[in-house]
């Protein structure tokens, strides 16, 4: 299965800065999914990343403030901005393992904190 | 849209017992399910998917259509399974791709 190599694991930011996560998998990837997981609380999926195409994102999240970028088949960042204490969170990256029957691969996630 | 609901946050039980951790489904198409697993410290990992009909470190899972259920079922919990549940549903999205969807976990504690 994908190997996923998620950074930073971990980051105190101030409020109204940026930070930019990356996830870098051993084999190339159709599509990259990221997530976040607040305390206590299950995965909310963020957005998809294909590719060479803009990546969709889930009701109740924006580009402006979250935006990704898909530059190859084996990369993706995702950028949270102008962070806020509400930001503070569990991110992840995600990747299809072969094929949707095989299941997901995880990276290891982003503990975030905005003080 | 679909929908994953596991009723119970916390599931606490002695070493030795029948654990059941309950998950329940909505979707209009052919669902594909999954149970992953995390453990302290460690990453999200896939346990099972229902498609293979697998049975891993003792679990089982079973599709029921009627019932819109896939719960993970395991006869004699052992102290290293305590760890976070999670069941999930990869659903066809409005892009033409499968789309995982997570129910919102339950914590799975076995006491000695």
């Amino acid at each position: 299965s994908a190997v996923i190599s998620q950074k930073p694991s971990r980051d105190i930011c101030q409020r109204g800065t940026s930070l930019t996560i990356q996830c870098q998998v051993d084999s190339q990837v159709t599509m990259m999914f990221w997530y976040r997981q607040q305390p206590g609380q299950s995965l909310t999926l963020i957005a998809t990343a294909n590719q060479g195409s803009e990546a969709t994102y889930e009701s109740g999240f924006v580009i402006d403030k979250f935006p990704i970028s898909r530059p190859n088949l084996t990369f993706s960042t995702l950028t949270v901005s102008n962070m806020s204490p509400e930001d503070s969170s569990i991110y992840l990256c995600s990747v299809e393992d072969r094929s949707r029957n095989y299941g997901y691969t995880f990276g290891s996630g982003t503990r975030l904190t905005v003080v | 849209a679909q929908r994953v609901t596991q009723p119970e946050k916390l599931l606490s039980v002695f070493k030795g017992a029948p654990v059941e951790l309950k998950c329940n489904y909505s979707y209009s198409g052919s669902p594909e399910l999954f149970w992953y697993v995390q453990y302290s410290r460690q990453r999200l990992q896939l346990l099972l998917r229902h498609i293979s009909r697998e049975s891993i470190k003792g679990f089982t899972a079973d599709l029921n259509k009627g019932e819109t259920s896939f719960h993970l079922k395991k006869p004699f919990a052992q102290e290293e399974d305590s760890a976070m549940y999670y069941c999930a549903l990869a659903a066809l999205g409005s892009g033409g791709s499968y789309i995982p969807t997570f129910g919102r976990g339950t914590s799975l504690i076995v006491h000695p």
